[in-house]
């Protein structure tokens, strides 16, 4: 079955430092990848979708077919960052409905 | 216009009860999703609407949760005898069926 795989709970940088978001999935085919975010008091967005190769708000994303890995990266993060992060995942048979890791909280300290 | 709505933003309820929840789509998105999110987990598939197609039920919980869509608009989630354990937020989300879907602001269910 497809799953979607977040380590960490809570992931806590300073200001201007590296992050590094990690999400892993298992699926037999080839999924979508999507990262989406929660901002306090917001309702979730997307942030970004693999196929777009795009970098949003700084943040970029890489599938790695080999690792079966997402990861969410930003050089340098800021304060308004800090927000909720799902990884989520969609199969490109059958049905196509989106299913969603547990979670990564940001936390950027001044 | 507007995004995806949903009704009530909070219900708190007596165990035992029924209760029934309301998404409004985006005009026009032919995909609805219901999830679940309870405190402190990832968000639970719970059912998904394509167009006129037949819906995946599979994240249903249990025979106490139903749910149903009025052609490409309104949804509800029904839950029957709603459990201690069914507190949570449900999410309503909508997309045209490809690329990433819009989400509700979702309805905190408290059942005491």
């Amino acid at each position: 079955a497809q799953r979607v795989t977040q380590p960490e709970k809570l992931l806590s940088v300073f200001k201007g430092a590296p992050v590094e978001l990690k999400c892993n999935y298992s699926y037999s085919g080839s999924p979508e990848l999507f990262w989406y975010v929660q901002y306090s008091r917001q309702r979730l967005q997307l942030l970004l979708r693999h196929i777009s190769r795009e970098s949003i708000k700084g943040f970029t994303a890489d599938l790695n077919k080999g690792e079966t890995s997402f990861h969410l990266k930003k050089p340098f993060a800021q304060e308004e960052d800090s927000a909720m992060y799902y990884c989520a995942l969609r199969m490109n048979t059958g049905f196509q409905k989106l299913v969603f890791g547990t979670g990564t909280r940001l936390l950027v300290s001044p | 216009g507007a995004g995806v709505s949903q009704s009530p933003s909070n219900k708190v309820t007596e165990k035992g009860k029924d209760v029934e929840l309301r998404c409004d789509p985006i005009s026009g998105h032919t995909a609805l999703y219901w999830y679940r999110q309870r405190l402190g987990q990832g968000l639970e598939f719970l059912i998904y609407f394509q167009g006129n197609s037949a819906p995946d039920k599979s994240g249903l919980p249990s025979d106490r949760f139903s749910a149903e869509r009025t052609g490409e608009s309104v949804s509800t989630l029904t839950i029957q005898r709603t459990q201690q354990e069914d507190s949570a937020v449900y999410l309503c989300a909508s997309s045209l069926g490809q690329g990433g879907e819009y989400f509700g602001p979702g309805t905190r269910l408290t059942v005491t």
